[in-house]
């Protein structure tokens, strides 16, 4: 199984900074990582698939990078609905599996 | 517009059984493959298990192997979730998740649906 391992576990921002996410998975996925967000009491939202591509509808502030086994997402200039949780998944292997999770809480 | 309606969550004792229903609309159902994930209260996300369009193709994460099953009726744009031997571990939100043909991904999520095992 991959284990997708996130940092970190809560990020303290104020609206208008830079939020950078970190996700290491333990063995190469390639480039089959995406990126969740997930508000409160809300069904998860894709927001990056395959590393890099945006999801429909999603803000440009919302960026991702990387391969084999180190990924970042970016978030520019934080509004204030970007404040939530966000997962990384891998669908290069079976079982699929997900991060942790990183909360971007308002500092 | 892309719609996927779960049903079905509950509270059953330990040892019960379950079935969770999804409904989709708003696309051809018939060709999207589907997930089942799910989140225990105040946890992150667990894959559950995976149905090709098909149903030739079926996956199930290890927690869930040989108590879960995973089925879908094209006809009625459907897709089903059988629990049985059921543990307090399996109280979750249940979503209903559809993998985008041009991508592979997860891209579309129900509101899911909270099944409860506790005695």
């Amino acid at each position: 199984e991959i284990v997708l391992t996130q940092s970190p576990a809560t990020l303290s921002l104020s609206p208008g900074e830079r939020a950078t996410l970190s996700c290491r998975a333990s063995q190469s996925v390639s480039s089959y990582l995406a990126w969740f967000q997930q508000r409160p009491g809300q069904a998860p939202r894709l927001l990056i698939y395959d590393a890099s591509n945006r999801a429909t509808g999603v803000p440009a502030r919302f960026s991702g990078s990387g391969s084999g086994t180190d990924f970042t997402l970016t978030i520019d200039s934080l509004e204030p609905e970007d404040f939530a949780v966000y997962y990384c998944h891998q669908r290069s292997n079976w079982p699929l599996t997900f991060g942790g999770g990183t909360k971007v809480e308002i500092k | 517009e892309v719609q996927l309606v779960e049903s079905g969550g509950d509270l059953v004792q330990p040892g019960g059984s379950l079935r969770l229903s999804c409904v989709a609309s708003g696309f051809m159902f018939t060709d999207y493959s589907m997930n089942w994930v799910r989140q225990a209260p105040g946890k992150g996300l667990e894959w559950v298990s995976y149905i090709s369009s098909s149903s030739a193709n079926i996956f199930f994460g290890d927690s869930v192997k040989g108590r879960f099953i995973i089925s879908r009726d094209n006809a009625k744009n459907s897709l089903y979730l059988q629990m049985t031997s059921l543990r307090a571990e399996d109280t979750a939100v249940y979503y209903c998740v559809r993998v985008s043909r041009a991508t592979g991904t997860m891209d579309y999520w129900g509101q899911g649906t909270l099944v409860t095992v506790s005695s």
